[in-house]
C-alpha cells in the first residue's frame, strides 16, 4: 500500500529563520511526488513537482529535494506570508491517483 | 480562465439529507477526483473518474455516489447524509493518463451534517 508521512505536524518559525519539512514516502514505484500549499479556506496550490531521486526545484524562498525514500521541502529566509500548510503527495507508477500526506502546518512569526 | 469551480461553497444539512455537490473543470482534463478533508486527517480519496464514462472506488467511499456527467462535469451524491460526512470535499481533475502532471483543485465545499 502506497503511504505518505510528513513531519513536523506544525512548525513555528521567526521570520528569517530556515528549516525543513519531511515527506517520507513508501510507493510501488514512484512516477512523481507533488508539493502543494493549502491556505486556510482554499483548495491546495500547486507547488513542485519531482520525479527522480537527486532532483532538486527551487521556486522564491522554497527548495524541494528528493531521494529514494523522501523528499524535503527546505524554506530559506520565511516571511509571514509563507504560512500555510504544506502537503506532498505522491504518484505511484499504473496511473492510480494520488496519495497525500497529512501536512504540515508552518507559522511564520514576524 | 476559472480552472476547477465547485458550487455550493457552504451547505448544512440535516441527517438524513440528501444534496448533491457539482464540479466542473475548463481544462479539458480526462480525470477527476473527489476528495473530503478532515482535521488530522488529510486529503481522503472518496471516487475518481479516470476517464469519462468511468468511475472508480476510492479510500473512503461508503455513503457517496458520484456521476461523471461529461467530460467537464463531476458530481457527488449523499443520499442520506450523516453526521460523519460533515467535511471539506474538493474536487479536482488532471490529465495523468497523457503524462505525469499535477492536480488542480476547486475552492472546496464546506459541508455540516446536523
Amino acid at each position: 500500500e502506497d503511504q505518505v508521512t510528513q513531519s513536523p505536524e506544525a512548525l513555528r518559525l521567526q521570520e528569517g529563520e530556515s528549516s525543513s519539512l519531511n515527506c517520507s514516502y513508501t510507493v510501488s514505484g514512484l512516477r512523481g511526488l507533488f508539493w502543494y500549499r493549502q491556505d486556510p479556506g482554499k483548495g491546495p496550490e500547486f507547488l513542485f513537482t519531482l520525479y527522480s531521486a537527486g532532483e532538486e526545484k527551487e521556486k522564491e524562498r522554497l527548495k524541494a529535494t528528493l531521494t529514494k525514500k523522501e523528499s524535503f521541502l527546505h524554506i530559506t529566509a520565511p516571511k509571514p506570508e509563507d504560512s500555510a500548510t504544506y502537503l506532498c503527495a505522491v504518484q505511484a507508477r499504473g496511473n492510480t491517483p494520488l496519495v497525500f500526506g497529512k501536512g504540515t502546518r508552518l507559522s511564520v512569526i514576524a | 480562465n476559472a480552472g476547477v469551480t465547485q458550487t455550493p461553497k457552504f451547505q448544512v444539512l440535516k441527517t438524513g439529507q440528501s444534496m448533491t455537490l457539482q464540479c466542473a473543470q475548463d481544462m479539458n482534463h480526462n480525470s477527476m477526483y473527489w476528495y473530503r478533508q478532515d482535521p488530522g486527517m488529510g486529503l481522503r480519496l472518496i471516487y475518481y473518474s479516470a476517464s469519462e464514462g468511468t468511475t472508480d472506488k476510492g479510500e473512503v467511499p461508503n455513503g457517496y455516489n458520484v456521476s461523471r456527467l461529461n467530460k467537464r462535469e463531476f458530481s457527488l451524491r449523499l443520499e442520506s447524509a450523516a453526521p460523519s460526512q460533515t467535511s471539506v470535499y474538493f474536487c479536482a481533475s488532471d490529465d495523468r493518463a497523457q503524462r505525469v502532471t499535477e492536480a488542480f483543485f476547486g475552492q472546496g465545499t464546506r459541508l455540516t451534517v446536523v
